[in-house]
């Protein structure tokens, strides 16, 4: 079976500047996912969605992040201004029905802001 | 949101030896709680999961249990092995309406030949 797939791999910006990720989940998988890694963490959930509706964002940082899933399927994460906290591979998720099933994860996007 | 404290955040252990990493938590409607395996550089990756009516679950070399009443759950790895080391996360879901993991911060387990 098919992987999450993300791109790009690595992405180096200045802060203040405005980046873009993109995830295509497993086929089928109708819950959907972003969590952020900072070096040394575990990953902290950032959004969730089931098919094209949001189901948690509480810990997404509003003023500067954002997200879609356009059709259900593949997704984007925007971060406009970058700053350089933001630094942290971003990495995508995706499971058939919710946390009680396997989340699989993408490779993620390491994104340094300098 | 709920908080996951995991322990210890380094763990070195002779190849051939049993390890054990230890998680524990304070929601307790929290009822699922998986473990994952990430390689440096490679994305995280299930290796095994344990629901809230289970005590135990074994998988070959390595088992979860989980102790509701204490709030902790432990993952035990048996005659470990060079590619066992990697960073360990326990995480958990809770029994709010939202599905996303809550992981612990991991542990970095390294296997000395």
């Amino acid at each position: 079976e098919a992987g999450v797939a993300q791109s790009p791999r690595y992405k180096i910006i200045e802060k203040r500047q405005s980046v873009a990720f993109w995830c295509n989940p497993i086929s089928g998988h109708a819950t959907l996912y972003w969590y952020q890694q900072i070096l040394g963490q575990g990953p902290k959930l950032l959004i969730q969605f089931q098919n094209n509706g949001v189901v948690d964002d509480s810990q997404l940082p509003k003023d500067r992040f954002s997200a879609e899933r356009l059709k259900g399927v593949d997704s984007t994460l925007k971060i406009q201004p970058a700053k350089l906290e933001d630094s942290a591979v971003y990495l995508c998720a995706s499971s058939l029905g919710g946390g009680r099933t396997e989340a699989f994860f993408g490779q993620g996007t390491r994104l340094t802001v300098v | 949101g709920e908080n996951v404290e995991q322990h210890p955040s380094t763990l070195s252990v002779q190849e051939g030896d049993s390890a054990v990493i230890k998680c524990t938590y304070s929601d307790s409607a929290s009822n699922y709680f998986p473990w994952y395996k990430q390689e440096l550089g490679k994305r995280p990756q299930l290796i095994i999961d344990i629901r809230s009516n289970v005590g135990e679950k074994k998988d070959q070399r390595i088992a979860v249990t989980l102790n509701k009443t204490a709030k902790h759950f432990s993952l035990h790895i048996t005659e470990t092995q060079p590619e066992d080391s990697a960073v360990y996360f326990c995480a958990l879901l809770s029994g709010g309406g939202a599905d996303g993991l809550t992981f612990g911060k991991g542990t970095h387990l390294i296997i000395q030949p």
